[in-house]
């Protein structure tokens, strides 16, 4: 069982918005602004989308974004495209003892 | 551009240790920044497992700590992973990673390209 837990799939039409929850305790995504979210495409390696909560790294489409609320963080993509079908997932600090922890992941199909 | 690279042997039999060594070029560890070593089993999610500060501080997944050991050899400009009686649930794809930040990580923002470790007789 993953510490972050994220909704298994979601899916959604070409040009459409959708967003990924990944919810957390009061002792990872609740207390750091030190939520990331990954890419991870079939036999490849995980591709860093959005660190800090909301920050985009250089070459990372605009369509990415990135939120928090409370234990819960958020990425949505808007105006979906095929080639954004993959499997995403968070990351969270979570202090110096468990240090970080990993999302279970969402698989998205672009349909 | 940093650029990291897996390596070690692919196959580990039950009870032995699992060693793999992340190169790291386009970037010097001693500069700064923690380095990471995830894996993923088949078919299953990301696990973290731990994490080297470019000073040697050591951070490790408590699920995993009583087994593991990651090292840095700021001379070779790698770091590496040593993975203590293994069994077939350590059969995974293995990831290096860099996280840059300075207080605390940011995020893994380059990756090496994985290799997979089968623990098999």
């Amino acid at each position: 069982q993953s510490a972050l837990t994220q909704p298994a799939s979601v899916s959604g039409s070409p040009g459409q918005s959708i967003t990924i929850s990944c919810t957390g305790t009061s002792s990872d995504v609740g207390s750091y602004n030190l939520v990331s979210w990954y890419q991870q495409h079939p036999g490849k390696a995980p591709k860093l989308m959005i660190s800090e909560v909301g920050k985009r790294p250089s070459g990372v489409s605009n369509r990415f974004s990135g939120s928090k609320s409370g234990n819960t963080a958020s990425l949505t993509i808007s105006g979906l495209q095929a080639e954004d079908e993959a499997d995403y997932y968070c990351c969270s600090y979570a202090g110096s003892s468990t240090y970080l922890v990993f999302g279970g992941g969402t698989k998205l199909t672009v349909l | 551009q940093v650029q990291l690279q897996e390596s070690g042997p692919g196959l580990v039999k039950p009870s032995e240790t699992l060693s793999l060594t992340c190169a790291v070029s386009g970037y010097s560890i001693s500069s700064g920044y923690y380095w990471g070593w995830i894996r993923q089993p088949p078919g299953k999610g990301l696990e973290w497992i731990g994490t080297i500060y470019h000073s040697g501080n050591t951070y490790y997944n408590p699920s995993l700590k009583s087994r593991v050991t990651i090292s840095v050899d700021t001379s070779k400009n790698q770091f590496s992973l040593r993975l203590s009686s293994v069994t077939a649930a350590d059969t995974a794809v293995y990831y290096c990673a860099r996280q840059p930040g300075v207080a605390a990580p940011v995020g893994f923002d380059s990756w090496g390209q994985g290799t997979l470790v089968t623990v098999s007789s």
